[in-house]
This record gives structure tokens, sequence and C-alpha cells, in this order.
């Protein structure tokens, strides 16, 4: 069964560092690119970025482009995203999903979901 | 606000039949396959619809989805109360990125 299994919750400090996880089992984690997803509250599902874990091959989204870094470790069939400074406007529950390509290309399955949380 | 354009809200009785729109340009939609996510509060979202019409295996053949230039739409046939979630359409745009409807919110009344 393949599954995308998250990091838990995060409440963080404006400034602070923070990291969360995605972890892919049940397939064979380099044969999918991963992507991460934002879903801020009353908002609707933004896409932030894509990597490929057999490369490291990376694309962001225009509007988190600097302001986040996606990696991967394919030793441990993880993905991760990170943040050197959190903001408040990073609260969010932050979605990882696996994209399969058969000639469309669409997001099959999800992890559960973090949430994080900045206070002001 | 998203490059695709969904109505933020739809409404219908149950039993009946509901229709969510998704409109884009050449740049997206109109070249590019259209897919459709379910999502309920506090869950992650599912996948209705890929490749414009087909469904995944488990999904009922209530849900049906169709593409015409640059609009997706995604129909709901026979509504239940437990269809009321958030739909999101989703495609690609020229720069190979991804791209998702602002979602619309379905009350079964």
């Amino acid at each position: 069964e393949v599954q995308l299994v998250q990091s838990g919750a995060e409440v963080k400090k404006p400034g602070e560092s923070l990291k969360i996880s995605c972890k892919g089992s049940g397939y064979t984690f380099t044969d999918n690119w991963i992507g991460w997803v934002r879903l801020m509250p009353g908002k609707g599902l933004e896409w932030m970025g894509i990597i490929h874990p057999d490369d490291s091959d990376t694309r962001y989204s225009p509007s988190f482009q600097g302001r986040v870094t996606i990696s991967a470790d394919k030793s441990i069939s993880t993905t991760y995203l990170h943040w050197s400074s959190l903001q408040v406007s990073d609260s969010a529950t932050y979605f990882c999903a696996r994209h399969l390509y058969d000639g469309s290309g669409y997001w099959d399955y999800w992890g559960q979901g973090t949430q994080v949380t900045v206070p002001p | 606000q998203s490059v695709l354009t969904q109505p933020p809200s739809v409404s219908a009785a149950p039993g009946q039949k509901v229709t969510i729109s998704c409109s884009g340009d050449n740049s997206n939609i109109g070249n590019h396959y259209v897919s459709w996510y379910q999502q309920f509060p506090g869950t992650a979202p599912k996948v209705l619809i890929y490749s414009n019409n087909q469904r995944p295996s488990g999904i009922p053949h209530r849900f049906s989805g169709s593409k015409s230039g640059t609009s997706a739409t995604l129909d709901i046939t026979g509504l239940q109360t437990g269809d009321e979630a958030t739909y999101y359409c989703g495609t690609w745009d020229s720069s190979q990125r991804a791209l998702f409807g602002g979602g619309t919110t379905l009350t079964v009344l």
C-alpha cells in the first residue's frame, strides 16, 4: 500500500527555522516526483514546488522560490520542506503528494498534512 | 487569486446533480490534462478525476469530468450529504508548474 506519512504539527516563533518531512513507503520512492502544497485557513490549495527524489531535481512555484527549500534523502525515502526564518504568514497546513505521470500528470497519493503555526 | 477560476460555492438538494466549473486559458487547461480533488475539512485531498475524465478505482460513477477548450467541469449526480466538501481542479502550465483552482465548496441542502 502506497503511503506518504508526514511529520507532526509544529508551533514555532517568528524567525525560527523549521524542516518538516514526508516519508514514502509501499512503492519505489525514486520513481515518482513528490510535490508540496500549502493550504492556508480559508484559502485554496497552492502548489509550492516539486522534487525528484532520485537526483533531487527541484522546481519551485515563483510564489515560493527563495522562501522555502525542498530537499530529499532517497536513502530513507523522505522529502523535506525547510524554512530558514519563519513568518507569521507561514501558518498553514502543508501536504506532500506523489505525482503520477501516465501521460497526464496528477497527484495520486497525499500525506496526511502537517500543521505549522507561527503565532505573532 | 488562482489562475484557474472556480465558483466559490455551489449547492443542490440530495439526489440532484451539480456541476462545478474550472476556467483557465491556453497556457494551462487548453494544453494540459485536468484532474479534480475532493477535500473534507482537516483531511488530505483525494483525487476524483484524472486525465480530464478518468476515475481512479473506487471512485463512484456519480463523479464525472469533462474538458472543452480552456474549461473543465466536474459533474456529481445523485448527490449525498456525504459529498459536502471542497472540490479543486488541477492542471499544469506551459512552464511545467502545477496549478490548482481556488476551490468550490459544495453544500447539499
